[in-house]
């Protein structure tokens, strides 16, 4: 099976950098994804990454070791529409196991 | 708004009865997916075809579940006997099958079991 663990909560100010780590245990691995989800709404697709190393796409990076099982997201520039949850997701063969989330809350 | 849509988006009903959810994904997307969510956890994977193949359903998912998409396109969730426990938030998601499996997920039924 598949099982995930990142930080139920991480707080952070306008303008900073935050890292939400990920750690997983599973028998099969093809990636991971991170997903946001604010208040009463879908998760959205941020990132993904395959391979072990650093992904970047504008604010966002996330960040692979497959040795390690570990990944995280890290966020740049924190704005206050940045305040949401986030989910990491392993990728197996087409189906994907999410973590509970972290809540982000992003103070002025 | 991802191009996934889902009907309808409320649901309440009486323990006991029989409901049924619809999911239409983006028209070029041939992989669909069913998760469960409550509150304050991750989106629960219920089950995923390729096109009108059902690949793979949880092993968490009781006999009272049961999912089709008959001609690859939108695609039925159908619980039955409703138990108190069942009510979540039932999100769709679709995707391509090749490349990386970014998922659009809709916005999701809402079930609530009186």
């Amino acid at each position: 099976g598949q099982s995930l663990e990142q930080p139920s909560e991480v707080t952070a100010v306008e303008g900073a950098i935050v890292q939400i780590n990920c750690t997983y245990q599973t028998s099969g691995f093809y990636g991971l994804s991170w997903y946001q989800q604010h208040d009463g709404g879908a998760p959205t697709f941020l990132s993904y990454n395959a391979l072990d190393g650093l992904e970047e796409t504008g604010r966002f990076s996330s960040f692979l070791s497959r040795s390690d099982s570990y990944g995280y997201l890290l966020l740049q520039e924190l704005q206050m529409k940045d305040s949401a949850s986030y989910f990491c997701a392993v990728e197996d063969a087409g189906k994907s196991t999410f973590g509970d989330g972290t809540t982000l809350t992003v103070k002025p | 708004d991802t191009g996934v849509s889902q009907d309808p988006r409320h649901k309440i009903t009486k323990r006991g009865q029989n409901v049924t959810f619809r999911c239409d994904p983006i028209s070029e997307h041939n992989r669909l997916y069913w998760y469960r969510q409550t509150l304050g956890q991750g989106p629960e994977f219920l089950t995923y075809f390729q096109n009108e193949a059902q690949l793979e359903k949880s092993r968490l998912l009781s006999d009272r579940f049961s999912a089709e998409r008959p001609k690859g396109s939108f695609s039925t969730l159908e619980i039955q006997r409703t138990e108190q426990g069942d009510s979540a938030m039932y999100l769709c998601a679709s995707s391509l099958s090749q490349g990386v499996n970014e998922q659009f997920f809709g916005p999701g039924t809402r079930l609530t079991v009186l």
